[in-house]
């Protein structure tokens, strides 16, 4: 198989407190993790990747962490912002394949 | 800065229909592709495409179908379209495949009455 299971579908914080959305994926083969984040009316844009050669990456506020044996990868906000509010798609993928599978995407909410 | 292009924004049509949509990327990348984004806002992958081959999810229906002149143009037909085709498509470009940075277009919205 190759679907990519994302949770939560929801996510409502408190500004300034961290939130954490989860992926798992079924192929053992998949390589590449990257996370696209949607803002209302805009189009999904990258905002962090990581390779099966990581565990973690972090970036500008942004942790994501890679578990190869549970098959799990998860994108961590720290500090959150009323501007993180936004729809959130993890995906994976894998080397000469040309497909990427998406996740059904997080709606983070901050609240002010 | 916008690099991938999509016209029309927005389209109205009805059931049995012929619509076409136009994709154009000036990243000079080697892979495009068509999205559907339903009003659940899921995400879901219809069409890989570069110079060497066509990758088709296996549950797109039949009436759509992918055209391409160069490897800086695809388009998407709809032979028929049916309610169900209501959504927002997108188009994207990667530099070679599925492993590098995917770049959306602003996206094409269908409504099908």
């Amino acid at each position: 198989g190759e679907q990519v299971e994302q949770l939560p579908s929801i996510l409502r914080v408190q500004e300034g407190s961290s939130a954490s959305i989860n992926c798992t994926y079924e192929n053992s083969a998949s390589n590449y993790f990257p996370w696209y984040k949607q803002e209302p009316g805009e189009n999904p844009k990258l905002i962090i990747d990581i390779r099966s050669n990581m565990e973690r990456k972090q970036t500008q506020g942004l942790i994501v962490l890679l578990d190869k044996k549970a098959k799990r990868f998860s994108l961590h906000i720290t500090d959150t912002q009323p501007g993180d509010s936004a729809m959130y798609f993890c995906a994976a993928s894998r080397n000469n394949n040309n497909r990427i599978f998406f996740g059904d995407g997080t709606q983070l909410v901050v609240k002010p | 800065e916008t690099a991938v292009f999509q016209t029309p924004n927005y389209h109205v049509t009805q059931v049995g229909n012929e619509v076409s949509f136009n994709c154009k990327q000036t990243l000079g990348h080697d892979t495009m592709y068509w999205y559907k984004q339903d009003s659940k806002k899921l995400l879901k992958i219809m069409f890989s495409y570069n110079n060497k081959q066509l990758i088709v999810n296996e549950t797109v229906p039949r009436r759509f179908s992918p055209q391409s002149s160069d490897k800086a143009h695809l388009n998407l037909r709809i032979k028929s379209v049916e309610p169900e085709d209501s959504a927002v498509y997108l188009c994207a470009s990667s530099y070679t495949g599925d492993q590098d940075t995917q770049y959306f277009g602003p996206g094409t919205r269908l409504l099908v009455l």
